[in-house]
């Protein structure tokens, strides 16, 4: 089974802090993705990498950095939290041409 | 600009009957469909995909169905039962573009009534 982990269920940050979300998959997925989720906006991609050290900008990757050291790896930092990066945040991998795994998701409350 | 459309946020359904749920794109190098189901505070879990040189694609309950010249993909769920209640989100990729990230839609809330 593809295990996509995710660090934390719920994170609680004030405004201005760096924040570091953790992804790790354990399936040598070369793809590796950040979507975050609201009501009423679906998922929306961050960003994406698709080798080590490779990445690309989502739709959305405002306010947001990524860091994929190592393959099984993707991180999300948040440079300085703002109460508008309150949301759920999902990582996700996939082989090429194969659908992708989601984590259980980290919700995230900037206060 | 949303490539990825579904217009409908929720819809309910009598347990046993049909669900279908419709989703709409406008990229025409999208060539990769996929269908997910949420339940709250859980990610998404893949359903089932299709392939745009196929129209249709079966897998136990689940159907999707997929309209090129009209841009538009569809989930059938039958018989629909109580635990198939989640958000289910369709996504599309352009593989043939050498691209391989996952646009999603809004979502699709579904009730089943028991």
């Amino acid at each position: 089974d593809v295990k996509v982990t995710q660090s934390s269920r719920y994170l609680v940050k004030r405004t201005g802090e760096k924040v570091f979300l953790e992804c790790v998959q354990d399936m040598d997925h070369e793809n590796m993705f950040w979507y975050r989720q609201d009501p009423g906006l679906g998922l929306r991609l961050i960003y994406f990498s698709y080798d080590v050290k490779m990445k690309e900008k989502g739709d959305i990757p405002e306010g947001y950095s990524v860091s994929r050291e190592k393959k099984e790896r993707f991180s999300l930092i948040l440079e300085s939290a703002s109460t508008n990066q309150t949301s759920m945040y999902l990582c996700a991998s996939s082989l090429t041409n194969a659908e992708a795994f989601f984590g259980q998701g980290t919700r995230l409350t900037v206060v | 600009d949303q490539q990825v459309k579904q217009n409908s946020p929720s819809l309910s359904v009598q347990e046993g009957r049909i669900s279908i749920l419709n989703c709409d794109y406008t990229n025409s190098m999208f060539d990769y469909f996929l269908w997910y189901k949420k339940y709250p505070a859980e990610g998404p879990t893949f359903l089932i995909s299709i392939s745009s040189i196929k129209d249709k694609n079966e897998d136990g309950r689940f159907t999707v169905f997929l309209n090129k010249s009209a841009k538009h993909l569809s989930l059938h769920i039958v018989p629909s039962q109580p635990g198939d209640s989640a958000v289910y989100f369709c996504a599309a990729s352009a593989r043939g573009s050498g691209t391989y990230k996952y646009i999603f839609g809004t979502g699709t809330r579904l009730k089943v009534l028991a």
